[in-house]
């Protein structure tokens, strides 16, 4: 089965700051996306950002941008400019070769005004 | 688009006794299904998923069952609860090929006293 390691528990960034949350994977499969997902105090899982494996190009959606290094299997997710709202726990997803879904331990992003 | 009911949104039992967790979909047909726990500020432990009505994987020996007795019925159940089965209970789905993202409910917080 796959794992997906996040290796640091608690981030701070200062408002308007850019902070990278770290997270590698383990996969016997070829074709992947990658997922990070946001988990606000409310508890509501939100989908930040997805990764397709066989793509070279980091995916980027506003703010969020990710640095995808396949070799290593390394799935990085950087925040650039970052808002109070971005404070939460997140999380880094690996879908497997039976339909299962993997989650990292997650990472609780602080943000100071 | 999808939509995934789960309920009841917060639950307290006494040890001892039986769990019903229901989560329904609409919006799709024959979706991949999952229950995760979340232990307090901890990560999604995968419980059981499943591709199809009466096919069910456990992930992890435990206390608790899972049953699909509908395409867009997916519960979790238990004979006896113990204080350790307490925590917030995710519902998910998954579209049709296996790299699509996942889609979450709004969680079920249970304790057991």
């Amino acid at each position: 089965a796959q794992t997906v390691t996040q290796s640091q528990p608690e981030m701070s960034v200062q408002e308007a700051e850019t902070v990278t949350l770290s997270c590698t994977y383990d996969t016997s499969e070829s074709d992947y996306y990658l997922f990070w997902y946001k988990q606000p105090p409310s508890r509501q899982m939100i989908l930040v950002i997805r990764q397709e494996a066989y793509k070279q190009q980091n995916a980027t959606e506003n703010r969020f941008s990710v640095n995808f290094q396949k070799a290593a299997k390394s799935f990085s997710l950087k925040i650039s400019d970052s808002q109070l709202g971005d404070a939460a726990m997140y999380f880094c997803a690996c879908p497997g070769g039976n339909n299962d879904m993997r989650f990292g331990a997650g990472t609780r992003l602080t943000v100071k005004p | 688009s999808q939509t995934i009911h789960q309920w009841p949104a917060t639950l307290v039992q006494p040890v001892g006794s039986p769990l019903s967790l229901e989560c329904t979909v609409e919006g799709t047909s024959n979706p991949n299904l999952y229950w995760y726990r979340q232990a307090a500020g901890r990560g999604l432990q995968l419980l059981f998923y499943s591709v199809g009505i009466g096919q069910i994987s456990s992930e992890v020996p435990q206390n608790l069952s899972a049953s699909r007795p509908q395409d867009r019925q997916f519960i979790l159940s238990s004979k006896k609860l113990l204080l350790s089965d307490s925590g917030f209970y995710l519902c998910a789905l998954r579209r049709g090929p296996k790299n699509t993202e996942a889609f979450f409910g709004q969680g079920t917080r249970l304790t057991v006293v």
